[in-house]
């Protein structure tokens, strides 16, 4: 499993875009990233997934670099309710083989008024 | 419309009194996971239901069982709690083709008198 570093935490403004950067130095070739999202007492949530380049759905956009050592979710103009943790992962999901989902520390983000 | 429900969402029990916690789904998912998160620390996978194929993860205590009698339900057993045990339990499901896209439920929160 790749091992993923992120920051501990992160602030913002409502309106803003946030930007939050992962690291992962040894994804191997078939590894895929994904983001999850997690509010306080609740369970983590599927926001994005991507292999290389950028990737957008109706709630973030993933850059992914082209040596994939590290990847960037972005979420344009932050709400109150945004504030959460963030997590990445990376590991070869799509195989016949068993990969589970391992949660680093996540970013904290605080997004204030 | 919840996908994967899990009841209750808090449960009290006592050192040593054995409890279960139980998840249901109804996407039809063959994967199926508990995970244990306790404050302010990531989710943790416990064990995965891949149909009926139990997997355990190597440093899931003996304490902690489970049964899947079904594709949509899946229980927790928690033989003699202790109070390290209290925490959020949190059941998801995939499909295989799939892994990094997990539906978590909101979570059962366990205290331990």
């Amino acid at each position: 499993l790749a091992k993923t570093t992120q920051p501990i935490s992160m602030d913002s403004y409502e309106g803003q875009e946030v930007n939050i950067t992962c690291s992962h130095n040894n994804i191997a070739t078939n590894d895929y990233i994904t983001w999850y999202q997690q509010f306080p007492s609740q369970g983590p949530r599927f926001i994005i997934q991507g292999y290389k380049t950028k990737v957008t759905n109706e709630v973030a956009s993933l850059f992914i670099p082209a040596d994939r050592k590290s990847s960037t979710l972005s979420l344009p103009r932050v709400s109150l309710s945004d504030t959460a943790v963030y997590y990445c992962l990376v590991g070869d999901f799509m195989n016949t083989g068993f990969q589970k989902l391992v949660f680093g520390t996540g970013t904290r983000l605080l997004v204030s008024p | 419309d919840a996908m994967v429900i899990q009841n209750p969402r808090y449960q009290v029990t006592q050192f040593g009194k054995p409890v279960t916690l139980s998840c249901s789904q109804t996407l039809n998912h063959n994967v199926m996971y508990w995970y244990q998160q306790k404050s302010s620390q990531a989710p943790k996978l416990l064990f995965h239901y891949y149909d009926k194929d139990f997997n355990n993860e190597a440093d899931t205590p003996d304490n902690f069982q489970s049964r899947r009698p079904n594709t949509s339900f899946c229980f927790l057993d928690i033989r003699s709690p202790g109070l390290g045990d209290a925490a959020m339990y949190l059941c998801a499901t995939s499909r295989e083709d799939s892994k990094n896209i997990q539906y978590f439920g909101a979570g059962t929160r366990l205290s331990v008198l």
